[in-house]
């Protein structure tokens, strides 16, 4: 059964760059049939699609975030990675990793809440 | 990129159906048959409901179906019982230069 597993630090300060880890066990992160993403979903609000990377590098980003946001994969260590620079309180959200094949993710990351405060 | 439109709530009694909708536009819904729809329950991840517009992953009962007319795909519950009552979202394939994008959701009321 695939499953993955965010982490990361729970507390970011303003400004500062927000860095988080996606563990996927189960099954191969170098699939052909599959991209990884990033989904957040800020508190009581709805789900917003930050960006889907490919086990070769491929990458598509949220256009709204493309200028703070990087997507990278380790496929030695079956994991991807997500970095959110110039952090704000609108950056508080719970962050999800996934498997993402087109037209939406499948399995899901329980996910993690990442606050940004000072 | 916007966000597919999804009325904020619906509801119905046990034993009813609802439907939602999920208006999006020709470069995402109406483009592709690549439509989602997700449950999501309080503190919980989403679950997939369904994918490629109608089609059910293992274990998902068959009172949820899933369509799609031009722009707007649609979610139906049948049967609903308590434990369909939680958030719904839809989301789209939007194009190799988009990837992707969800709608604004909708809140499933079992009266």
């Amino acid at each position: 059964q695939l499953q993955l597993q965010e982490s990361g630090p729970g507390l970011v300060k303003p400004s500062e760059t927000l860095s988080l880890t996606c563990t996927v066990s189960g099954g191969s992160i170098s699939s052909r049939f599959y991209y990884w993403g990033w989904i957040r979903q800020p508190p009581g609000k709805g789900l917003e699609w930050i960006g889907s990377i490919y086990y070769s590098g491929s990458i598509y980003y949220n256009p709204s975030l493309k200028s703070r946001v990087t997507i990278s994969v380790d496929t030695s260590k079956n994991q991807f990675s997500l970095n959110l620079s110039s952090v704000t309180a609108a950056d508080t959200a719970v962050y999800y990793c996934a498997r993402d094949p087109i037209g939406g993710p499948d399995y899901w990351g329980q996910g993690t809440l990442v606050t940004v405060s000072s | 990129q916007s966000a597919l439109t999804q009325p904020p709530s619906a509801s119905g009694s046990p034993g009813q159906s609802v439907t939602i909708s999920c208006t999006g536009t020709s470069s995402d819904v109406g483009g592709y048959n690549y439509v989602s729809w997700y449950q999501q329950h309080p503190g919980k991840a989403p679950k997939l409901m369904i994918y490629e517009v109608s089609k059910r992953p293992s274990g998902v009962p068959d009172r949820f179906s899933g369509s799609k007319s031009g722009n707007t795909a649609s979610l139906t519950v049948s049967g609903l019982q308590a434990e369909d009552e939680a958030d719904y979202y839809c989301s789209s394939y939007a194009g190799s230069s988009n990837f992707g994008v969800f709608g604004t959701g909708t809140k499933v009321t079992v009266l």
